[in-house]
Parts: C-alpha cells; sequence; structure tokens
C-alpha cells in the first residue's frame, strides 16, 4: 500500500512567519500535486509536479519535488491567516491514470 | 477551470437504508471519476475508481456490495451507501479529470443516526 506521510501533522503559527511542509513516501510518483482544503469543502488544487528537482513557484507558496520523485515540499513565506487549512499532497504512481493517494494532511493555523 | 457538482451537500438518514450520492462534471466529459471518504481532522482515503460503461474498481477493504458505484454516462457517477450504519457517517468526495487536472466536487457529508 502506498503511503504519504507529511510533517509536520499540525502547525500553528504567527502571521509573517515562514515554514515548510514536508510529504515523504517510499514510492516513486509520475507527478505529485498539493491541495488546500477548507472545512467542509473540497479540495482546491494548488499545483501539480512531474519533474524530478522541479521547483514551482506561486506567489508566497515554493513547492519542490525530490531529484528521485519520492517526496515534495511546500514552503510559505510571510504566512497570512488566509492561509489557514488543510494541505494535503497526492500522488500518482501510474502516468496518465490521475488516481491519486493523499497524504496525511498537515493542518495549519496562522494567527493574526 | 472545469466544475464537478455534487449532490446532496448534506443527508441525514436512519440506519439501515440506503443513500445516493450524485457527482456530476457539468462542463466536460469524465471517462473516470474517483470517490473518496474523509473522516473529521483525517485526510482523503480513495474508495473506487468509477470507469464509464464497466464496473468500479475498489480499493483493499472498502466492501463493493455496501459502496455501489454507477457510472452510466460521461457527465455523472453515482455512489450508493446501502445499508448504512453510524460509522458510515462521513464526508464523501468525488473527483473528475480534465486533461492532466483533478476537479474536485464540494463533498457530501452524511450522518447516518
Amino acid at each position: 500500500t502506498q503511503l504519504l506521510e507529511q510533517s509536520p501533522q499540525f502547525l500553528s503559527i504567527q502571521e509573517g512567519e515562514n515554514l515548510t511542509v514536508y510529504c515523504n513516501s517510499s514510492s516513486v510518483f509520475s507527478s505529485l500535486q498539493w491541495y488546500r482544503q477548507e472545512p467542509g469543502e473540497g479540495p482546491v488544487l494548488l499545483v501539480t509536479v512531474v519533474t524530478g528537482g522541479e521547483v514551482k513557484k506561486l506567489k508566497r507558496l515554493t513547492f519542490q519535488f525530490g531529484d528521485a520523485r519520492k517526496d515534495s515540499s511546500l514552503h510559505i513565506t510571510a504566512a497570512q491567516p488566509g492561509d489557514t487549512g488543510l494541505y494535503l499532497c497526492a500522488g500518482s504512481t501510474l502516468s496518465g491514470t490521475y488516481k491519486y493517494i493523499f497524504g496525511t494532511g498537515t493542518r495549519l493555523k496562522v494567527l493574526a | 477551470g472545469a466544475v464537478v457538482s455534487q449532490h446532496p451537500s448534506w443527508v441525514i438518514c436512519k440506519s439501515g437504508t440506503s443513500v445516493k450520492i450524485e457527482c456530476r462534471s457539468l462542463d466536460f466529459q469524465a471517462t473516470t471519476m474517483f470517490w473518496y471518504r474523509q473522516f473529521p481532522k483525517q485526510s482523503l482515503m480513495l474508495m473506487a475508481t468509477s470507469n464509464e460503461g464497466s464496473k468500479a474498481t475498489y480499493e483493499q477493504g472498502v466492501e463493493k456490495d455496501k459502496f455501489l458505484i454507477n457510472h452510466a454516462s460521461l457527465t455523472l457517477s453515482t455512489l450508493t451507501v446501502t445499508s448504512a450504519h453510524p460509522e458510515d457517517s462521513s464526508f464523501y468526495i468525488c473527483s473528475a479529470t480534465e486533461h492532466t487536472e483533478a476537479f474536485f466536487g464540494q463533498g457530501t457529508r452524511l450522518t447516518v443516526v
């Protein structure tokens, strides 16, 4: 069974601080996605990475895919209260099927 | 982006009854849709892959006779929770893929009393 471990599980920080969330697995992924989910809603896609070593930036968010395509990280600079939510990584091990297995999740709370 | 709609958004049912949840791709066709379940404060667990015109593929540990999936058209997949029990209470979410991006429904909160 594929397993995507995220760390930390919970994170509570002050507005303006930086943070990094990690997503690790023993499996190799053809692609990996990061989502943010608000309570009572479906997840919203933030980014998709497909190439080992790839780095993508989305405003204050920086995503990195490990060279071996087994791990990924999400770094948020100068966190804001609006960043609060559940962050999920999701990996697909078979190219083209879009069957994604979700990570264990990181619950982030940014305090004003 | 593409829109995936789930209905209902929430439902309360009595133990032993069956509940049907619909997942529709509103502006694109999806030959494959996915059903997930999410318990409070936990991540999404993939339950099954819904394939248009053929049988669904269930993940290990998911009872196919309890969670009936029908994908009769390119825009609609349904999940029926049969003989529901309180432990089936959860947030059920579907997704469909257009091109390389997965789009999620807003989810259905099922409470079995």
